[in-house]
């Protein structure tokens, strides 16, 4: 168990629906990210926090996605407007320094 | 852009040999960290192991150990006496450009440990 945890585990939504993931590291962990992870292919970086401040965003993250860390504590990531193609894993990870741990991930199935 | 590159798809091995999973990456940084991740079917992601570039001593945990070849970026893991629980998807990763630490993943090697 890395201590890191995501809720919800799964997510089905209807295309055009909001949704809203969150992400809870250790306490320790000051560096956190979210990665999306299709079938078949590793995880690919979306964005990073450094405690509370979002120092840096893929291009994969469109306008659609947002991204906060309030207090430097727990993570969320909102997807609006589902799309079919957003369909995948998402998974956080936190880390103090050069190593990262990751949660479960949250399974989206957006029909 | 930075790559990780698995060659190798799927592997199967039988229980107690030894096996090796292969990955060679693309950086232009001169010190970076490089890690193995194991994510078994349907569970979370978990560090196997991880080494920094800048030292020449191949890491070793338990029965998992890497060779590391800078010049070629070559970074490949060695399971030893692999055992059922071994069985799950292995991901090479290192990190990306900047100070974020962020990590570019290969995509991923499925083995499979037989009985």
């Amino acid at each position: 168990d890395t201590g890191v945890s995501q809720d919800p585990r799964h997510k089905i939504t209807k295309r055009g629906q909001n949704v809203t993931f969150r992400c809870d590291p250790i306490s320790e962990h000051n560096r956190l990210y979210w990665y999306r992870q299709t079938l078949g292919q590793g995880p690919e970086f979306l964005t990073y926090f450094q405690n509370e401040a979002q120092l840096e965003k893929s291009r994969l993250l469109s306008d659609r996605f947002s991204a906060e860390r309030p207090k430097g504590s727990f993570s969320t990531l909102e997807i609006q407007r589902t799309e079919q193609g957003d369909s995948a894993m998402y998974l956080c990870a936190g880390g103090q320094s050069d190593t990262q741990y990751f949660g479960p991930g949250t399974r989206l199935t957006v029909l | 852009a930075q790559t990780v590159t698995q060659s190798q798809p799927e592997m199967s091995v039988q229980e107690a040999e030894t096996v090796t999973l292969s990955c060679t990456y693309d950086t232009s940084e001169n010190n970076y960290y490089l890690f193995w991740y194991k994510q078994p079917p349907s569970r979370q992601m978990i560090l196997v192991i991880r080494q920094e570039a800048y030292k020449q001593q191949n890491a070793t945990e338990n029965r998992f150990s890497v060779n590391f070849q800078k010049a070629a970026k070559s970074f490949s893991l060695k399971i030893s006496d692999s055992q059922l629980g071994d069985t799950a998807m292995y991901f090479c990763a290192s990190e990306g450009r900047g100070a974020t630490n962020k990590l570019i993943f290969g995509t991923g090697t499925l083995l499979a440990v037989q009985p």
